[in-house]
């Protein structure tokens, strides 16, 4: 099976400071269609998750435009422009492209 | 908007069985995937199983096939989670999500269907805190 690694696994940072989490697979999520199905979900404390960043770099509907993600092949990368209060939680990746679907062991992000 | 709405939380004895359930409102409930996914205290997210109710069949983690049930009912929009044999390692927040109908159903060197979830969930339930303990 796939293994998803994600580092750091705790990031604090300061308010309006940019911030970035890496995502990485033990095997390429290019899937045989061409497409690389990589998601990135968002937990605030106490809430239930949820979606971000679709198929690597997509944002979802209502997504703020300092969320951004990129990568290819088995290095992926979320990152934050400027951090805001509103982002502490645990930020999630989650591969699609083999089954069962996997998600990360999650990034802790919060505030100096 | 669609909506997820679970079921309210449970406490179980070791050994026994729950049923979570997660309506859907608001939208089409039939061709989307649903997923069971759990999250242990202080723990990340784990997917257990899902299913497409217009198909009708489940596909399970390998971790908890056996143990785990996952059913729909198209006449009330309701997915259904059932965990048997419960352990206290089972003590978890159990939330269903829904999934774009955009993935596919490939089947496996068995000829076994399984479904794709490329893009992952974009739509949780509110989460079902299920607590195990004698």
């Amino acid at each position: 099976d796939v293994v998803m690694t994600q580092s750091p696994l705790s990031l604090p940072v300061t308010l309006g400071q940019p911030a970035s989490i890496s995502c990485r697979s033990s095997q390429s999520l290019v899937y045989s269609d061409g497409n690389t199905y990589l998601n990135w979900f968002q937990q605030r404390p106490g809430q239930s998750p949820r979606r971000l960043i679709y198929k690597v770099s997509n944002r979802d509907s209502g997504v703020p435009d300092r969320f951004s993600g990129s990568g290819s092949g088995t290095d992926f990368t979320l990152k934050i422009s400027r951090v805001e209060a509103e982002d502490v939680g645990v930020y999630y990746c989650m591969q699609g492209t083999h089954w069962p679907p996997l998600f990360g062991p999650g990034t802790k992000v919060d505030i100096k | 908007q669609v909506q997820l709405v679970q079921s309210g939380a449970e406490v179980k004895k070791p050994g026994s069985s729950v049923k979570v359930s997660c309506k859907a409102s608001g939208g089409t409930f039939s061709s989307y995937a649903i997923s069971w996914v759990r999250q242990a205290p202080g723990q990340g997210l784990e997917w257990m199983g899902g299913i497409i109710p217009i198909f009708g069949t489940a596909n399970y983690a390998q971790k908890f096939q056996g143990r785990v049930t996952i059913t729909a009912d198209e006449s009330t929009s309701t997915a259904y989670m059932e965990l048997s044999s419960l352990r206290s390692e089972d003590t978890a927040v159990y939330y269903c999500a829904r999934s774009p109908p955009k993935g596919a159903m490939v089947p496996d060197s068995s000829g076994y269907y399984k479904y794709y979830y490329y893009y992952g969930m974009d739509v949780w339930g509110q989460g079902t805190t299920v607590t195990v303990s004698s």
